[in-house]
């Protein structure tokens, strides 16, 4: 059974680099058509994706986030990662990695239990 | 962006009742691609329906849902004590991918 476990710093100062890693056990993380992706959770907006990355490599990011995200694969460790740079505190969210069904556009079967991350001076 | 609007904000019921969740898209949604969550507190969401009206992997059959264009229904048939919890629907018609508000189920 796919389990995802999300890690990483709670506190992060602004202006600095948001980074997560999510561990992907029941699956290998560069199996066929797989995709993996993060999406974050607000009180105030409520569900955001974020970005979603094909086992290639190839990643698709929301606009609004465009500038300031990236994602990657660690083959070697069965992870894969998020970093968002220039943090403020609308960044402050509770972080889920998943893995998104679909081809180009996704829905998502498996979240992790999320991670908080506040952004605070 | 596609905006999705869930009604009501909260919904009141009681175990054995029947319940009716509604997401409103801003435009049509492609394929019909609308999927729902459940939520419980400190759990990331659940997938309960893609594509409108796919039942995920083990989900009982007392959820479904229904709907095409811009109107989407979650309906539980009779609710049970855990299915009281926060319902997401959410479009993967068109990107950005968009989550409505959320609606919580609450008992009466």
């Amino acid at each position: 059974q796919l389990q995802l476990q999300e890690s990483g710093p709670g506190l992060v100062k602004p202006s600095e680099t948001l980074s997560l890693t999510c561990t992907v056990s029941g699956a290998s993380i560069r199996s066929g058509s797989v995709y993996w992706g993060w999406i974050r959770q607000t009180p105030g907006k409520g569900l955001e994706w974020i970005a979603t990355m094909y086992y290639t490599g190839t990643t698709y990011i929301n606009p609004s986030l465009q500038s300031r995200v990236t994602m990657s694969l660690d083959t070697s460790k069965n992870q894969f990662s998020l970093n968002v740079n220039s943090v403020t505190a609308a960044d402050t969210a509770v972080y889920y990695c998943v893995r998104p069904r679909g081809v180009t556009t996704w829905y998502f079967d498996s979240w992790g239990r999320g991670a908080l991350v506040t952004v605070s001076s | 962006e596609i905006v999705l609007t869930q009604s009501p904000g909260i919904l009141s019921l009681s175990p054995g009742e029947r319940a009716t969740l509604s997401c409103r898209a801003s435009q049509s949604i492609s394929y019909n691609y609308l999927a729902w969550y459940q939520q419980k507190p400190g759990q990331g969401p659940r997938l309960l329906i893609y594509d409108a009206s796919s039942r995920a992997t083990d989900i009982p059959d007392r959820f479904s849902g229904s709907g095409s264009g811009t109107d989407f229904t979650l309906t539980i048939s009779r609710l049970e004590p855990e299915d009281f919890a926060v319902y997401h629907c959410q479009q993967y018609g068109r990107t950005p991918i968009t989550f409505g508000q959320g609606t919580r189920l609450e008992t009466k």
